[in-house]
C-alpha cells in the first residue's frame, strides 16, 4: 500500500530555505516519478516539481525554477524538495504525490501535506 | 501552459440534487482530464481519471465525461459528504494546471 508523508515545513523569513522531505514506503523509488504540489491558503492546488524514475530528468514550474531543486535519495526511499530565497507567496501546503504508473500525471496517492510560512 | 477554467465557481446545492460541474482547457487534451474533491484540511482526492474513468472506491454517482476541451463532473443524487470543493486538472503536459475551483455548498 503506497504511503507518502512529509516533513520538513516551519516558518522562515523571506530569503530563508528549508528542506521538504517525503517519506515513500509501498514502493520502490527508484521505480516512480514523483511531483511535488503546493497549495496556497484558500487557493486551489499548484504543481511545482516533478522528478522521473530515472532520478536525473526534472521539471520545474516557472514561479519556482531557480529557487527549488527537487531531488530523491533511493538508499532512503526519499524524496526531497529544497526551497530557497522564499518569498511571501511560497507559503502554502507542500504535497507529495504520484500516479499508479511509472511517471504518471495523474495523482493517485497523496501525503498529508508540510505547511511552510514564509513571514517577516 | 495549457489553462483551465471551471465553472461555477461555487453552488448552492441540497441533499438528493443533480450537480454539474464544467471545466474548459484552453487548449485540446484529449481525455487527459482527472477530477478531484477536495475537503477541508485534507489533500486533493481522485475521483475521476481520463475524462470518465472512475477511480477505485469511489461511488458510482460520481461521473465524468468530455474530451478535446470541454468536460463535465456530474454527482447523480449529492450526498451529506459531497459537500466539498472540486478541482479538474490536465495530465496532458507539464505543467500540470489546475482549475480554479468549485464550492459545492
Amino acid at each position: 500500500q503506497v504511503h507518502l508523508v512529509e516533513s520538513g515545513g516551519g516558518v522562515v523569513q523571506p530569503g530563508g530555505s528549508l528542506r521538504l522531505s517525503c517519506a515513500a514506503s509501498g514502493f520502490t523509488s527508484s521505480t516512480y516519478g514523483m511531483h511535488w504540489v503546493r497549495q496556497a491558503p484558500g487557493k486551489g492546488p499548484e504543481w511545482v516539481a516533478f522528478i522521473r524514475h530515472d532520478g536525473n530528468t526534472k521539471y520545474y514550474a516557472d514561479s519556482v525554477k531557480g529557487r527549488f531543486i527537487i531531488s530523491r535519495d533511493s538508499s532512503k526511499n526519499t524524496f526531497y524538495l529544497e526551497v530557497n530565497s522564499l518569498r511571501t507567496d511560497d507559503t502554502a501546503l507542500y504535497y507529495c504525490t504520484k500516479g499508479k504508473n511509472i511517471d504518471d500525471f495523474t495523482l493517485v496517492y497523496w501525503g498529508p501535506g508540510t505547511l511552510v510560512t514564509v513571514s517577516s | 501552459d495549457i489553462q483551465m477554467t471551471q465553472s461555477p465557481s461555487s453552488l448552492s446545492a441540497s441533499v438528493g440534487d443533480r450537480v454539474t460541474i464544467t471545466c474548459r482547457a484552453s487548449q485540446s487534451i484529449s481525455n487527459f482530464l482527472n477530477w478531484f474533491q477536495q475537503t477541508p484540511g485534507k489533500a486533493p482526492n481522485l475521483l475521476i481519471y481520463d475524462a470518465s474513468s472512475l477511480q477505485s472506491g469511489v461511488p458510482s454517482r460520481f461521473s465524468g465525461s468530455g474530451s478535446g476541451t470541454d468536460f463535465t463532473l456530474t454527482i447523480s443524487s449529492l450526498q451529506p459528504e459531497d459537500f466539498a470543493t472540486y478541482y479538474c486538472q490536465q495530465s496532458d503536459s507539464l505543467p500540470l494546471t489546475f482549475g480554479g475551483g468549485t464550492k459545492v455548498e
